[in-house]
């Protein structure tokens, strides 16, 4: 069974480019996540979709980040403009269960270099 | 919301000696917490939990202990290899309006294992 699937791994861009990622969940994950990562720091919550549903996106910074699962699928989010500050590892997660069992999927991470 | 501690952010042991990896969480509400362990440059993958209806979990080398009226838990590595070294980061979830919800995170502990 194939994993959480992320891409780009790596991402260089200019500050004030836009940026996005793409999220492939394990199939037939419901609930889908993005974390952001700094370095040296434990991931962190930016949104959380049951479904196709945005069920939890407060610490989404709304003024330059979107993100979208149109079909409660796959998920891309989006950074526009990007700022020196984003540079981070944005990683994206899955699980298949209403908050029972818990354990969280993660893929290996979209790292991005602002600069 | 919830608010995760994690002890120490270093931990550096000999070879064949146990680890011990302190947390402490804020919200007496929360009833899950995994550990996840990260190595560089991969993707966060769990290696234990615990549920706040249990005192003690034992998986092997790993076990981890809950303490509800403290509102602590700690993961405990017995026996260490090479092979453990990587940062580990305790979580917590707090069941809101009955689903899934996303984990929080501590800051991480990097374990170093001196052969």
């Amino acid at each position: 069974e194939a994993g959480v699937v992320q891409s780009p791994r790596y991402k260089i861009i200019e500050k004030k480019q836009p940026v996005a990622f793409w999220c492939n969940p394990i199939s037939g994950h419901n609930t889908l996540y993005w974390y952001l990562q700094n370095l040296g720091q434990g991931p962190e919550l930016l949104i959380r979709y049951e479904n196709e549903e945005a069920v939890d996106d407060s610490q989404l910074p709304k003024d330059r980040f979107s993100a979208e699962r149109l079909k409660g699928v796959d998920s891309t989010l989006k950074i526009q403009p990007a700022e020196l500050g984003d540079s981070a590892v944005y990683l994206c997660a899955s699980s298949s269960d209403r908050g029972h069992t818990g354990e969280l999927f993660f893929g290996e991470g979209s790292r991005l270099t602002v600069l | 919301g919830e608010n995760v501690e994690q002890h120490p952010s270093t931990l550096s042991v000999q070879e064949g000696d146990s680890a011990v990896i302190k947390c402490t969480y804020s919200d007496s509400a929360s009833n899950y917490f995994p550990w996840y362990k990260q190595e560089l440059g991969k993707r966060p993958q769990l290696i234990i939990d615990i549920r706040s209806n249990v005192g003690e979990k034992k998986d092997q080398r790993i076990a981890v202990t809950l303490n509800k009226t403290a509102k602590h838990f700690s993961l405990h590595i017995t026996e260490t290899q090479p092979e453990d070294s990587a940062v580990y980061f305790c979580a917590a979830r707090n069941p809101r309006r009955g689903g899934a919800d996303g984990l929080t995170f501590g800051k991480g502990t990097h374990l170093i294992i001196q052969p």
